[in-house]
């Protein structure tokens, strides 16, 4: 199985902030890479494909990097509203693993 | 509009059995591949498995997890994915979630369904 894992696992940021997220797999997975976000009580939403594409309706200050076995989730200016939880999950093979979380909280 | 909303959870006995079920509508159930994922009270989320779709015969996988304890079918006239959970372990109380698979990524997910398994 293709483990995922994210770093850092939390991170204190303030509104306006540049925020990074990384995302590491134990293989290359070229870029099926995904990211989600969720908020407390709610199911995840799909913000990030292949590594690098944006979701339709998903504003652009996200952004996605990466191939291979790196993958980078950006934030160029931290908004109230991105409070939440993001997860990485590779589609590369199956067992479809997700990265354990990164929580971005407010300082 | 895409819309998947679950059913079917509730508490159940160590060792016990339930069936969840996904009522999709919006799109043509039958061309996608679905998955479950499921999330433990305060854990990150875990992919349980997917059905494929007709093209490609219907095929199931699973989490190690789960396997050879958990079975995904669905109905395509029916517009339903279901998942049969047997033999179940306290370990298996979480939300399980019903989701839209493609090749870009699991694009719609339901409300979730809360499965406790508890003496």
């Amino acid at each position: 199985d293709i483990q995922m894992t994210q770093s850092p696992s939390s991170l204190s940021a303030s509104v306006g902030d540049r925020v990074t997220i990384t995302c590491r797999a134990s293989q290359s997975i070229s870029s099926y890479l995904n990211w989600y976000q969720q908020k407390p009580g709610i199911a995840p939403k799909l913000l990030i494909y292949a590594a690098s594409r944006l979701q339709s309706g998903v504003p652009s200050r996200f952004s996605g990097s990466g191939s291979g076995t790196d993958f980078i989730l950006s934030i160029s200016s931290l908004q109230p509203e991105d409070f939440a939880t993001y997860y990485c999950q590779q589609t590369y093979s199956t067992p479809r693993t997700f990265g354990q979380g990164t929580k971005v909280e407010i300082k | 509009e895409v819309q998947l909303v679950e059913s079917g959870g509730g508490l159940v006995q160590p060792g016990g059995s339930l069936r969840l079920s996904c009522a999709a509508s919006g799109f043509t159930f039958s061309d996608y591949y679905m998955d479950w994922v499921r999330q433990a009270p305060g854990k990150g989320l875990e992919w349980v498995g997917h059905t494929r779709n007709k093209a490609d015969g219907y095929t199931t996988e699973y989490a190690a997890s789960v396997k050879g304890r958990f079975t995904i079918s669905r109905d395509d006239p029916k517009n339903s994915l279901y998942l049969q959970m047997n033999s179940l372990k306290i370990e298996d109380t979480a939300v399980y979630y019903c989701t839209r698979a493609r090749a870009t990524g699991l694009d719609y997910w339901g409300q979730g369904t809360l499965v406790t398994v508890s003496s």
